[in-house]
């Protein structure tokens, strides 16, 4: 089955930039999408189709693709930062929906 | 503005089925524009995709429950619920329903809106 690939952690210190990638065999191919899960409450879309933002999301979130990584930037981190992030991306049929393991953004 | 809530027992034994309905209010369900899915989260663990369903009852399901797994829609309610049969305690999870994005003329798609989910226990 398909696998998106994340690192589990990263850590950074407030006003630096965080960048988390995800690799999938598909990504050259597929647009990938990115959310954020603060501890209990639901993920909210921070990218979409690879580096659009939606509305709401404050411009330091932004994303890029190269190949098969994806990369979310988050550009002069804050503490209200520190999240899980997940990508995803269905499949190459389009037809599987997948989820990376997810990464811990800690805010040092 | 809509949203999404999830409702359904929150224990349910093993063996038995799991039942989960969303309800959709502030639009229709019925809109061409949209699929709608379902998404569950382990304690402690990442995300899963379930399954998603159209208006006209299209289905795509995760082919590790596809054989467990039934999602249906009723447009009158504006409502989709999800059924889960032979559950065990590695069914306890977080369940979410979600509005999914299809990206026109791509094999692509994404989850732009989300209930606050539900927590389901399977134990005896």
């Amino acid at each position: 089955s398909y696998e998106l690939t994340q690192p589990p952690s990263v850590s950074v210190s407030p006003g630096q930039t965080a960048r988390i990638t995800c690799s999938g065999d598909a990504l050259p191919k597929q647009y990938a999408y990115w959310y954020q899960q603060k501890p209990g409450q639901a993920p909210v879309l921070v990218i979409y189709k690879d580096s659009e933002r939606p509305s709401g999301i404050p411009e330091r979130f932004s994303g890029s693709s190269s190949g098969t990584t994806v990369t979310l930037t988050i550009s002069g981190v804050q503490a209200e930062d520190e999240a899980d992030y997940y990508c995803q991306s269905p499949d190459s049929s389009g037809t599987q929906g997948v989820f990376g393991g997810g990464t811990k953004l800690t805010v040092l | 503005q809509l949203q999404l809530q999830e409702s359904g027992p929150g224990l349910v034994k093993p063996s038995e089925t799991l039942s989960l309905t969303c309800t959709v209010s502030g639009g229709s369900i019925s809109s061409s524009s949209y699929y709608w899915g379902w998404i569950r989260q382990p304690p402690g663990k990442g995300l899963e995709w379930i399954g998603s369903i159209y208006y006209s009852g299209s289905t795509y399901y995760n082919p590790s429950l596809k054989s467990r797994v039934t999602i249906s829609v009723d447009t009158s309610k504006n409502q989709f619920s999800l059924k889960l049969n032979s559950v065990t305690a590695a069914d306890t999870a977080v369940y979410y329903c979600a509005r999914v994005i299809v990206v026109v003329l791509a094999a692509n798609w994404y989850f732009d809106l989300w209930g606050r989910g539900t927590l389901v226990t399977v134990s005896s």
